[in-house]
């Protein structure tokens, strides 16, 4: 098992372009979330699914939008890259029910917006 | 909403020694879960333990162990025998009991650095 995997790890991007972070695990979870962490803080949600078909806001959703594709994966889309995105993207999945319905993360992907 | 609050940037200890890592939170819940991650250099975000709010009992795995203060809203991670391997940030987290989403509300982070 693989469990979480993001796609890519580095990412440098120019103010204005737009990209897709990829997520998948294959741990058969309905849940996925998208968190971002910026230096000496905790990470803060931006967007999750609590079962395939669905989406919800975060803490900071402004900027972002998700697609939850299928049960495995949930990508992460930067319309317009702000200087402000810059940051480390983590993406995590667990399992509603399971016992403490504990969070698995990916590895992360670094974005830097010039 | 609730709040997560990690009064100590940074941390160091003696390798051998045992530190207590600092968590309180804010919430109107008699229920929910706390969770304390370690991210080494690496970035990989690592459950190190977990507790119940309904359980008395503090948890303990190998040489982690909390100390949970229920009505204090308090939550410390104790480290004893410290190796260099423990050297990362430390996570403070808390998730609501009936939370639908099952979404984490973390804290800012504790930098443990470890001497050899």
């Amino acid at each position: 098992n693989a469990g979480v995997t993001q796609t890519p790890k580095f990412q440098v991007l120019k103010t204005g372009q737009s990209m897709t972070l990829q997520c998948a695990q294959d741990m058969n979870h309905n849940s996925m979330y998208w968190y971002r962490q910026d230096p000496g803080m905790g990470l803060r949600l931006i967007y999750y699914s609590a079962s395939e078909g669905t989406t919800d806001k975060g803490e900071v959703p402004n900027g972002y939008n998700v697609s939850r594709l299928n049960k495995r994966e949930f990508s992460l889309r930067l319309e317009s890259a702000a200087p402000s995105q810059t940051s480390v993207y983590f993406c995590a999945s667990s399992e509603i029910g399971a016992a403490y319905n504990e969070q698995f993360f990916g590895p992360g992907t670094r974005l830097t917006v010039l | 909403a609730q709040t997560v609050t990690q009064s100590q940037p940074e941390m160091s200890v003696q390798e051998a020694e045992t530190v207590t890592l600092s968590c309180t939170y804010d919430t109107s819940e008699s229920d929910y879960y706390l969770f304390w991650y370690k991210q080494p250099p690496s970035r990989q975000m690592i459950l190190v333990i977990r507790q119940e709010a309904y359980k008395q009992q503090n948890a303990t795995e190998n040489r982690f162990s909390v100390n949970f203060q229920k009505a204090a809203k308090s939550f410390s991670l104790k480290i004893s025998d410290s190796q260099l391997g423990d050297a990362a940030m430390y996570f403070c987290a808390y998730r609501s009991f009936n939370n639908a989403g099952n979404m984490l509300t973390f804290g800012g982070g504790t930098r443990l650095m470890v001497k050899p």
